[in-house]
């Protein structure tokens, strides 16, 4: 998988757009990016991927540049629930399982929303 | 969304005995989930690939008698820490990937915290 990189820390208002970013400029024409959290002493939680085209669901908006070497995950309106370490991930599109569609963690941004 | 529960949730163990976790993809099949580890203030580290039916793929450095997995159903993998030791006192993370969706998103518990006396 493509590597990644993120600022290692962050921080954000509560209430203000939290603008994450992610570098990958190796990433390969079939692979996506994903976007998962962790709030301390949990489990990741998925929040969004996308392949070309931006995203957006309830969570968060994902705008991934027109080169695919780099993209922001936007949480519109931070709250004090959304600190956590925000990991940006490059994996190869499947659906079939195998250890191909593993997830490989880099060390991700600590996003501190602050009130 | 989907859901995986792993327990148990926390764990206190002797050292010298094992250890077995369970991970249990709750409403999808998975033929595949993973395993994690993960210590403090660091990311997680994927220790293997368990496969429904078939033997786990370990990861470089993973020893694989003492990390024994077994996947033997499409909703059911564990994890036993054989023989643990306090350096083996970690956070295990599972994963599972929901067959047949497409472009595969990997749902994970929400871990169990070891801790070898």
């Amino acid at each position: 998988d493509a590597k990644t990189t993120q600022p290692p820390s962050m921080d954000c208002a509560e209430g203000r757009a939290a603008n994450l970013p992610c570098n990958h400029s190796t990433i390969s024409g079939n692979e996506y990016v994903y976007w998962y959290r962790q709030i301390h002493s949990q489990g990741p939680q998925y929040i969004i991927h996308g392949l070309k085209n931006n995203e957006t669901n309830e969570m968060a908006s994902l705008i991934i540049t027109e080169d695919r070497k780099s993209s922001t995950l936007i949480l519109p309106h931070a709250t004090l629930r959304d600190t956590a370490v925000y990991y940006c991930i490059v994996r190869v599109a499947g659906n079939s399982g195998g250890s191909n569609y593993k997830l490989t963690f880099g060390k991700g941004t600590l996003l501190t929303v602050n009130p | 969304g989907a859901v995986v529960s792993q327990h148990p949730s926390w764990v206190i163990c002797k050292s010298g005995t094992s250890v077995k976790i369970e991970c249990r993809s709750l409403d999808f099949q998975a033929t595949t989930m993973f395993w994690y580890r993960q210590f403090p203030k660091q990311s997680l580290m994927l220790m293997a690939t368990s496969n429904e039916g078939s033997k786990a793929t370990y990861e470089q450095g993973v020893e694989k008698d003492k990390f024994l997995i077994n996947h033997a159903s499409l909703t059911l993998s564990t994890l036993t820490v054989t023989s643990a030791h306090p350096e083996d006192s970690s956070f295990y993370i599972c994963s599972a990937s929901k067959i047949g969706s497409e472009n595969e998103k990997l749902f994970f518990g929400s871990g169990t915290q070891l801790s070898v006396l």
